[in-house]
């Protein structure tokens, strides 16, 4: 069965400056991987998938993730953080590509960006 | 983009009753939704994989018999809480995809049982 993992409860970051939220995973056969975000009082919305293609993803907002097959990792990232940024990140693996095919998120991320 | 919208946004009842809680797809059809639970600063919780016609999937640990889901049209699932008591109270929220990629979701439906 697949499982994600996100080792950080919460992440700090003062703005402007880089970020990482960490996601790694476990899947038996091939990956397909999101970031969703859920801002206070509203719903989740996506961020961005890596199904297959370059390890890169780049998603809204100026985030991207990055691919690691041998680390099995996914980790969330952004070159300047913005107060606007903080919010809950979740990752989200799911094993298989039919629309059946069950995602299953990790624990959640809280991302905290200080002015 | 798509859209999924869920309904009510909150309700209140008392324990012992059911609640009723809708997920539709706006805009696309989905032969399968998704039905999450969200406990306070935790992450989602899958419940159950609603399926078009036939019955749901659910994950290990979820009553069936409490958890009540149907999905009697290809734009339409609903989820509901039978009997419900002050432990069932959470956030649930649907999501649904329209082309086996990115989920959409639901804005969630904040359960009280008082």
């Amino acid at each position: 069965a697949q499982s994600v993992a996100q080792p950080e409860d919460q992440v700090n970051v003062a703005e402007g400056n880089p970020l990482t939220v960490k996601c790694t995973y476990s899947v038996s056969g091939n990956p397909y991987l999101f970031w969703y975000v859920q801002y206070p009082n509203r719903g989740l919305q996506f961020l961005l998938k890596y199904i297959t293609g370059d390890n890169l993803v780049k998603g809204s907002y100026g985030f991207e993730a990055e691919f690691n097959k041998s680390q099995t990792s996914f980790h969330l990232k952004k070159p300047s953080a913005l107060v606007s940024d903080s919010a809950l990140y979740f990752c989200a693996v799911r094993e298989g590509y039919s629309s059946a095919s069950k995602i299953i998120f990790g624990s959640g991320t809280r991302l905290s960006i200080r002015p | 983009g798509a859209v999924v919208s869920q309904h009510p946004s909150w309700v209140i009842c008392k324990s012992g009753t059911s609640v009723k809680i809708e997920c539709r797809s706006l805009d696309f059809q989905a032969t399968t939704m998704f039905w999450y639970r969200q406990f306070p600063k935790q992450s989602l919780m899958l419940m159950a994989t609603s399926n078009e016609g036939s019955k749901a999937t659910y994950e290990q640990g979820v009553e069936k018999d409490k958890f009540l889901i149907n999905h009697a049209s290809l734009t339409l699932s609903t989820l509901t809480v039978t009997s419900a008591h002050p432990e069932d109270s959470s956030f649930y929220i649907c999501s649904a995809t329209p082309n086996n990629e990115k989920l959409f979701f639901g804005s969630g439906t904040q359960l009280s049982v008082l």
